[in-house]
């Protein structure tokens, strides 16, 4: 069965220091791998994604993401955070005929910390 | 610029009555996409239009349905609400063009429902 999974529910993290939110899908075509952020009763804004190509994608907001087929993740890594980035994090994926049709991960709560 | 709008931001119902939630997708965009956000949860898929026809459904309640129109915006009808059916829907849109993949969703702000 195809599956999202974001392994970790709730990360602090102190402003300044790096980050880095897991990801890792299930699925039997090749996928196209997104990460959204939530910030409280707002919508969904796209930081990256990937379709092909190079493995390493660069977002918005100093965001990067590495693809790893042999590991079937696609964690979202940030240098150093600042505390507007305290948000919900999602991955997403979606693959073969409905590659639209977006899968998303439980999500995961960032809160930062002074 | 311009981003995808949906009204109302917010809707009250009682249960067993109607709503209509509407979506105008970023202009020039060909694809819309409805998902439903739960209380603590991650958004589920529901059903999505592209060029006016439904390009793919996900688990939607045959008490809602939903459509294209020939301006590109959507609506989402539901009938016969039930306390459950309170939730974020989010609507999104999309360039495809018919060609896979086109375009990453553009998530508008969603519409929060809540059912008493």
């Amino acid at each position: 069965a195809q599956s999202v999974t974001q392994p970790d529910i709730h990360i602090t993290v102190s402003e300044g220091a790096s980050l880095e939110l897991r990801c890792n899908y299930s699925y039997g075509a090749t996928p196209y791998l997104f990460w959204y952020v939530q910030s409280p009763g707002q919508g969904l804004q796209l930081l990256l994604k990937y379709f092909s190509g190079d493995t390493l994608v660069q977002g918005i907001k100093g965001f990067e993401a590495e693809f790893k087929r042999s590991q079937s993740s696609f964690n979202l890594r940030k240098p150093s955070v600042h505390w507007s980035d305290a948000a919900e994090y999602f991955c997403a994926v979606g693959a073969g005929d409905s590659w639209g049709k977006l899968q998303f991960g439980a999500g995961t709560q960032v809160v930062v910390t002074p | 610029a311009a981003g995808v709008i949906q009204s109302p931001r917010h809707l009250i119902k009682e249960k067993r009555e109607t709503a209509t939630l509407k979506c105008y997708p970023i202009p020039r965009h060909d694809t819309v996409y409805w998902y439903q956000q739960g209380p603590g949860q991650d958004p589920q898929f529901l059903i999505s239009f592209y060029e006016k026809m439904q390009s793919d459904k996900g688990s939607i309640p045959d008490r809602f349905s939903a459509q294209q129109f020939s301006d590109y915006h959507s609506e989402l009808n539901m009938s016969s609400l039930e306390l459950g059916d309170s939730a974020l829907y989010f609507c999104a849109s999309s360039l495809v063009g018919g060609t896979v993949p086109q375009g990453e969703q553009y998530f508008g702000p969603g519409t929060r429902l809540t059912v008493t």
